[in-house]
């Protein structure tokens, strides 16, 4: 089955330190990733994407993420959190096999102490 | 500015209630999506149009029928409603239903049902 999973429910970091929220995924052929955030009350906002190309994929506000092919995994990473990062985040897969659609994992809220 | 609206923010209604929500996006995009995110932020996608044509009908009840009057919109009617319906309902929209895509979601409209 076509799923993406994130094992943490919450990560907590001090500001200034780095984060890594994690996701790891299970498709059939290339998987097409995606990280959102969501803010509370509002809408999801795209991060970043991996499509094709070099394994370490930079996107919006300093986040990065890093494919791993052999981990089937796709951590999202920020060198220094900032208390403003606070948020939702969710990991998502493109699906193509049978139907084309996004799938979310559960969420991992992001809880960043001054 | 706003790329993708959503009327209105908030629906309160009583169980049996016939109810609407409107998505507007200014993007020029082709494909439009509705997504319902329950309690506890578990997001889900409803449906997906292209150019005015559903592409994707997840295992929706019938009581929710979406109606896409051009492509810059894409109406969610609701039937009957239920105590199960309360969520929020949140509208996307994507340039095309190509992979590389990434989606643009609205504010959300959260619907309770009493």
């Amino acid at each position: 089955a076509q799923s993406v999973a994130q094992p943490e429910d919450q990560v907590n970091v001090a500001e200034g330190n780095p984060l890594t929220v994690k996701c790891t995924y299970s498709v059939s052929g290339n998987p097409y990733l995606f990280w959102y955030v969501q803010y509370p009350n509002r809408g999801l906002q795209f991060l970043l994407k991996y499509i094709t190309g070099d394994n370490l994929v930079k996107g919006s506000y300093g986040f990065e993420a890093e494919f791993n092919k052999s981990q089937t995994s796709f951590h999202l990473k920020k060198p220094s959190a900032l208390v403003s990062d606070s948020a939702l985040y969710f990991c998502a897969v493109r699906v193509l096999y049978n139907t084309d659609k996004l799938i979310f994992g559960t969420g991992t809220r992001l809880q960043v102490f001054p | 500015d706003t790329a993708v609206s959503q009327t209105p923010k908030y629906l309160v209604t009583q169980m049996g209630n016939d109810k609407s929500i409107k998505c507007e996006q200014n993007l020029g995009h082709d494909t439009m999506y509705w997504y319902k995110q329950d309690s506890k932020k578990f997001l889900k996608i409803m449906f997906s149009y292209n150019n005015k044509e559903l592409i994707i009908n997840e295992t929706v009840p019938n009581r929710f029928s979406p109606k896409s009057p051009d492509k810059a919109h894409l109406n969610l009617h609701i039937n009957s409603l239920e105590l199960g319906d309360s969520a929020v309902y949140f509208c996307a929209s994507s340039q095309d239903s190509r992979v590389h895509n990434e989606q643009f979601f609205g504010p959300g409209t959260r619907l309770t049902v009493l």
